[in-house]
Parts: structure tokens; C-alpha cells; sequence
């Protein structure tokens, strides 16, 4: 089956400390890689995508993330971190060989401590 | 421009009511699509309309729910004679080219 992989259900990290947020998917080629962030009440707003070309992509808020097809993960990066970035991270695949639907791995939740 | 948006942003109903949610998708965005948000399951995927294609339904969790499209644009997720398992946060995205999907901020269903 189709899945995707975020191993940790909550991370706290103190502000102005590294990210690193975690994403495995099972199954694909050529798939379609993205985050979102949610945060309370709010909708999904996209991070950052990977469809080809340079594994490490750059995305809003400072984010950054790299694909690794050998190890089939697309984990989230940022150098530092802030308050303001406390919310859910979702990862999700899609693209042609999933019905060009989004199938998203269960969440992380980060804290951030002042 | 204006995003992608959903109405009611809350809503309380009986068990065994219909309910309707309604989605206004992004001007121009051919593609429509419906998830799920909750507790037990995670982010789940519903429907989705792409043009004048037939939809892929394939989501659906039971024959309650159903979901239109009307004039390529607003759609409509009706659930009848809802359950308490169907409190959830509906949301939809809309699509211009298939592969970038934007959300608008859900519906919170409530089934007392």
C-alpha cells in the first residue's frame, strides 16, 4: 500500500536551535514530494515541493528540504528556528502515480521552547 | 487573489442530519478536491473533480456521502444521516495543474 512515514509524532526544540523533521514514503519512481504546514484552525499551507531536478529544495519561511530516492525519504530542515514556527508539519506524496491525489504521512507536531 | 475558500467554518449537527459543506475553489483552478482531517486517520483523501471528467470517488468512506461540482467551480460534500464518526475537519483543495494542490482553512463537523 501507499504510505507515508513521519516517525515523530511530537518534537520540541528550543528557539533559535536546528530542525530536522522526518518523512519516509513507500512507494514510486517519480513521486510528487511536498510539506505542508497547519497551524491551529488553519487550513494547509505548502512549504516547499520536489517533482525532479536538484534534490534539495527551498521553500518558504527558511525552510529547506532534501529527497534521497536511495533511502526514499524527503526529510525538512531549517537552521533556526522560531516561535512563530510551532505548528503541524504534514509530508505528502502525490503526482501521476498516485492518481495525482495527495496521500500525507500522520503529522508532526512541533514545539517550540523559548 | 482570493484563496481557496469553505463554508460554514463550523458546524453542529444531530446525529442522523444531512449536512452540506460547500467549497469555492481558486478562480481558474480546473481541479477540485475533497480530504478528510481526523483524529483516528490522519489527513485522508475523499473525491476529486478534474474538468468535465467523472469523478474519482474512490475516497468516499460509505454510500452517505457525495460530493457535485457545479459549473466547473463551487462544490458541494453532502453527508446523510450523519454519524458521530463523521465529525472530522473537512477540507478542499483546488488544483490548476494537478500537481500543486491549495487547501482553504475546513469545515469543523460536529455530529452530537
Amino acid at each position: 500500500a501507499q504510505s507515508v512515514t513521519q516517525p515523530d509524532i511530537h518534537i520540541t526544540v528550543s528557539e533559535g536551535a536546528s530542525l530536522e523533521l522526518r518523512c519516509n514514503y513507500s512507494y514510486g519512481a517519480t513521486p510528487y514530494l511536498f510539506w505542508y504546514v497547519q497551524s491551529p484552525g488553519q487550513g494547509l499551507q505548502l512549504l516547499l515541493k520536489y517533482f525532479s531536478g536538484d534534490t534539495l529544495v527551498q521553500g518558504i519561511k527558511g525552510f529547506e528540504a532534501e529527497f534521497k530516492r536511495s533511502q526514499s525519504s524527503f526529510n525538512l530542515r531549517k537552521p533556526s528556528v522560531h516561535w512563530s514556527d510551532a505548528a503541524e508539519y504534514f509530508c505528502a506524496v502525490g503526482g501521476k502515480e498516485y492518481g495525482n491525489k495527495l496521500v500525507f504521512g500522520a503529522g508532526t507536531i512541533l514545539r517550540v521552547k523559548s | 487573489g482570493a484563496g481557496v475558500s469553505q463554508s460554514p467554518s463550523n458546524k453542529v449537527t444531530e446525529k442522523g442530519k444531512d449536512v452540506e459543506l460547500r467549497c469555492d475553489p481558486i478562480s481558474g483552478h480546473t481541479a477540485l478536491y475533497w480530504y478528510r482531517q481526523s483524529l483516528g486517520q490522519g489527513l485522508e483523501f475523499l473525491i476529486y473533480f478534474q474538468g468535465n471528467s467523472a469523478p474519482d470517488k474512490s475516497g468516499l468512506p460509505s454510500d452517505r456521502f457525495s460530493a457535485e461540482r457545479t459549473g466547473g467551480s463551487v462544490s458541494t460534500l453532502t453527508i446523510q444521516r450523519t454519524q458521530q464518526e463523521d465529525s472530522a475537519v473537512y477540507l478542499c483543495a483546488s488544483s490548476w495543474d494537478l500537481n500543486i494542490q491549495y487547501f482553504g482553512a475546513g469545515t469543523r463537523l460536529s455530529v452530537l
